[in-house]
């Protein structure tokens, strides 16, 4: 069955980087999109990357302002969040989120992985 | 890229019909047929509910439908249930490979 596994989340200082890895499982994953979502504590979901099954189109939220690459490894079926410039804003669960082949809609998700900005 | 607008709160009682509204812009809800509904109990990953305005992925409930009119596309929940008590979000595709979710509603099964 599908499996997507975040990893990758803690505690960072504040002006710091952190790398989110998501593992997938259970599907071919050089055929989809994929995404990464966040949530902040008692807050909505948000929307904040994309990237084409290969990996030549990336597109972000533009609240990131450029802090924020999305890649990804098709050999070893995982896909990447580099985050920069973290600010105690970024805190939140991150969830990967696998895209459906047939229509504009996340049909996975990973049960994400929470990152602390603090002090 | 601002977020829909949804309802903070719905509330009903089991067995009562209830509909989330969520409200967009002629750049997302109103300009696509690509509003999906997710469903999301605490400390859980979200669901998917509705994709489409209004197709039911296989497995998900009978109960749940979705619908658009304009700028605003809808979830409604028939013969609510204990069970459907959770944070409710609905999604729009906003162009240029973009997406926004809703604020987010919580349902409370009274």
């Amino acid at each position: 069955q599908v499996q997507l596994v975040e990893s990758g989340g803690g505690v960072v200082q504040p002006g710091r980087s952190l790398r989110l890895s998501c593992a997938a499982s259970g599907f071919v994953f050089t055929n989809y999109v994929m995404h990464w979502v966040r949530q902040a504590p008692g807050k909505g979901l948000e929307w904040l990357a994309v990237i084409s099954y290969d990996g030549n189109n990336k597109y972000y939220a533009d609240s990131l302002k450029g802090r924020f690459t999305i890649s990804r490894d098709n050999s070893k079926n995982m896909f990447y969040l580099q985050m920069n410039s973290l600010g105690a804003d970024d805190t939140a669960v991150y969830f990967c989120a696998k895209f459906s082949s047939s229509g504009y809609y996340f049909d996975y998700w990973g049960q994400g992985t929470l990152v602390t900005v603090s002090s | 890229q601002s977020a829909l607008t949804q309802p903070a709160s719905v509330s009903g009682s089991p067995g009562q019909s209830i509909t989330i509204s969520c409200t967009g812009t002629s750049s997302d809800v109103g300009n696509y047929n690509l509003v999906s509904w997710y469903q999301q109990h605490p400390g859980k990953a979200p669901k998917l509910m509705i994709c489409e305005d209004n197709k039911r992925p296989s497995g998900v409930s009978t109960r749940f439908s979705g619908s658009k009119s304009g700028n605003t596309a809808s979830l409604t929940i028939s013969g609510l249930q204990a069970e459907d008590e959770a944070d409710y979000y609905c999604c729009s595709y906003a162009g240029s490979s973009t997406y926004v979710f809703g604020t987010g509603t919580k349902v409370t099964v009274l």
